[in-house]
C-alpha cells in the first residue's frame, strides 16, 4: 500500500519561510500535489510535481525527489490567511487509473 | 463557469439506513472522485468515475457504491450506514482523465446516530 509523512504541525511568524516536508511510500508513483485546506473549507490545488526539481507558483514553490521518495511545500512572506493544513498527496498509476492518496495533513499557524 | 456543488450540506442520519449525496462537477470536467474526509484527517479516495464508468476504488467496502451520468454529476451511495461512516465527503472534479489539478465541492457533512 500507501504510506505519506508530513509533520502534524508547524509554526511560523508573518514574513518568514517555512518548509513542509512530504516522504512517501508507495508503488506506481506518478506525482506529488498539494493542496490547501482552511477550516471549514474545501481544499484547493496548489501545486503538482510530477518530475524531480523545484516548481513556483508566486509565493508558494513545491520541490520533488523521485529517487529520495520526497518532496516539500514552501512558503514564503507567510501571511496570516496562509494559516490552514496542507496536505501532501501522492497520485498511483494503475491500470490506466491514477489513484490519490492524501497524506494526515500538516497545520500551519501563522503568528503576527 | 460554475464550480464544483454538493447537496446536502448536512445530513444525519441512523445506523442501518442508506444515503445519498449529489455532486454536480465543474463545467467541462469528465473526471469526478469522492473521498471521505474525518476530523483532523486527509481525505481518503474512495472512488473515481470517468465517462459513466468506475475505473479507481480505494479502500472502501462495496456498501459504498456511485454513478456518474452523462452531464457528469454524480452521486456517492452508502448502505447500511455505520457510525464511523460519520465524516465531510467531499468530491472534486477535473477536465480529463490523469489531469492533476482537481476542484473539491465544498462537502457533505454526514453525521450518523
Amino acid at each position: 500500500g500507501q504510506s505519506l509523512e508530513q509533520p502534524s504541525e508547524v509554526t511560523a511568524v508573518e514574513g518568514a519561510i517555512v518548509q513542509i516536508n512530504c516522504t512517501y511510500q508507495t508503488s506506481g508513483f506518478y506525482g506529488l500535489s498539494w493542496y490547501q485546506q482552511h477550516d471549514g473549507g474545501a481544499p484547493t490545488f496548489l501545486s503538482y510535481n510530477g518530475l524531480d526539481g523545484l516548481e513556483e507558483t508566486g509565493r508558494f514553490s513545491s520541490f520533488l525527489s523521485r529517487s529520495d521518495s520526497y518532496g516539500y511545500l514552501l512558503l514564503q512572506e507567510l501571511q496570516m490567511k496562509d494559516s490552514a493544513s496542507y496536505f501532501c498527496a501522492v497520485s498511483t498509476s494503475s491500470g490506466g487509473s491514477y489513484i490519490p492518496t492524501f497524506g494526515r495533513g500538516t497545520s500551519l499557524i501563522v503568528h503576527p | 463557469e460554475t464550480g464544483v456543488t454538493q447537496s446536502p450540506t448536512h445530513l444525519i442520519k441512523t445506523r442501518g439506513q442508506q444515503v445519498t449525496l449529489r455532486c454536480s462537477s465543474q463545467s467541462g470536467h469528465n473526471t469526478v472522485s469522492w473521498y471521505q474526509q474525518a476530523l483532523g484527517q486527509g481525505p481518503q479516495f474512495i472512488f473515481q468515475y470517468y465517462r459513466e464508468e468506475e475505473n479507481g476504488r480505494g479502500n472502501f467496502p462495496p456498501r459504498f457504491s456511485g454513478l456518474q451520468f452523462p452531464n457528469y454529476s454524480s452521486e456517492l451511495n452508502v448502505n447500511a450506514l455505520e457510525l464511523d461512516d460519520s465524516a465531510l465527503y467531499l468530491c472534486a472534479s477535473r477536465t480529463v482523465q490523469g489531469d492533476n489539478e482537481q476542484f473539491f465541492g465544498p462537502g457533505t457533512r454526514l453525521t450518523v446516530l
